[in-house]
């Protein structure tokens, strides 16, 4: 059973960081391509930013490029989302997502349960 | 950026009745649209990929066509738990991989 479980959300003041973490299992994760996806309250759905399966090639949504660093640890089957210089608009709660394989341009197919992360003085 | 509109933006409809969402591309995406289905509090999950493909364990009620840039989702036969918000996406060539507005479902 594939299982992605995201840690490290909370509240964070304006221009503070954050780093979102998401380990996987039940998959050979190095085999496939993740995704970031966002949502803030009662809104709908973003994608923020996407990593092949080796980690050598990342891709970020405009609102979030030279703030967010996307990164993988396929010995850990672990994700990360640093988040720097945040702002109230970061406010959301952050997915992390399967591709269906190891291309960045594809489907999501499984997603956890979401973090909650909060800007706000 | 490709964007994606989504119509209607909310939908009442009863049990038993057939509805269709549809989802139109700003440029030809060909056929890599995916259709999510998330309800409240609770994660999305993935309905159709590559504009007619359906999950596995997705019912056969659920079908999806187009390619291009008009795109459409069909529940041939609304069950209670189908009432949800339902989105598109697309999957094409560069990102961001941008969503649609949403549709919500709800009971008529």
């Amino acid at each position: 059973e594939v299982q992605l479980v995201e840690s490290g959300g909370g509240l964070v003041q304006p221009g503070g960081s954050l780093r979102l973490s998401c380990a996987a299992s039940g998959i050979t994760f190095s085999h496939f391509a993740m995704t970031w996806v966002r949502q803030a309250p009662g809104k709908g759905l973003e994608w923020v930013s996407g990593i092949s399966g080796s980690g050598t090639s990342a891709y970020y949504a405009d609102s979030v490029k030279g703030r967010f660093t996307f990164s993988r640890d396929n010995s850990r089957d672990t994700l990360f989302l640093q988040m720097n210089s945040l702002r109230a608009e970061d406010t959301a709660i952050y997915y992390c997502a399967k591709n269906r394989d190891e291309a960045v341009a594809g489907t999501i197919d499984y997603w956890g349960q979401g973090a909650l992360v909060t800007v706000s003085s | 950026d490709i964007q994606m509109t989504q119509s209607p933006s909310s939908l009442s409809a009863s049990v038993g009745d057939r509805v269709t969402i549809t989802c139109r591309a700003s440029q030809s995406i060909s056929y890599y649209l995916n259709w999510y289905q998330q309800k409240p509090g609770k994660a999305p999950k993935l309905l159709i990929f590559t504009a007619s493909s359906l999950q596995s364990g997705v019912p056969s009620r659920f079908s999806g066509s187009g390619s291009g840039t008009d795109f459409s989702l069909t529940i041939s036969s609304l069950q209670p738990e189908d009432f949800a918000t339902y989105y598109c996406q697309h999957s094409y060539s560069n990102p961001p991989y941008t969503f649609g507005q949403g549709t919500k479902l709800e009971i008529k």
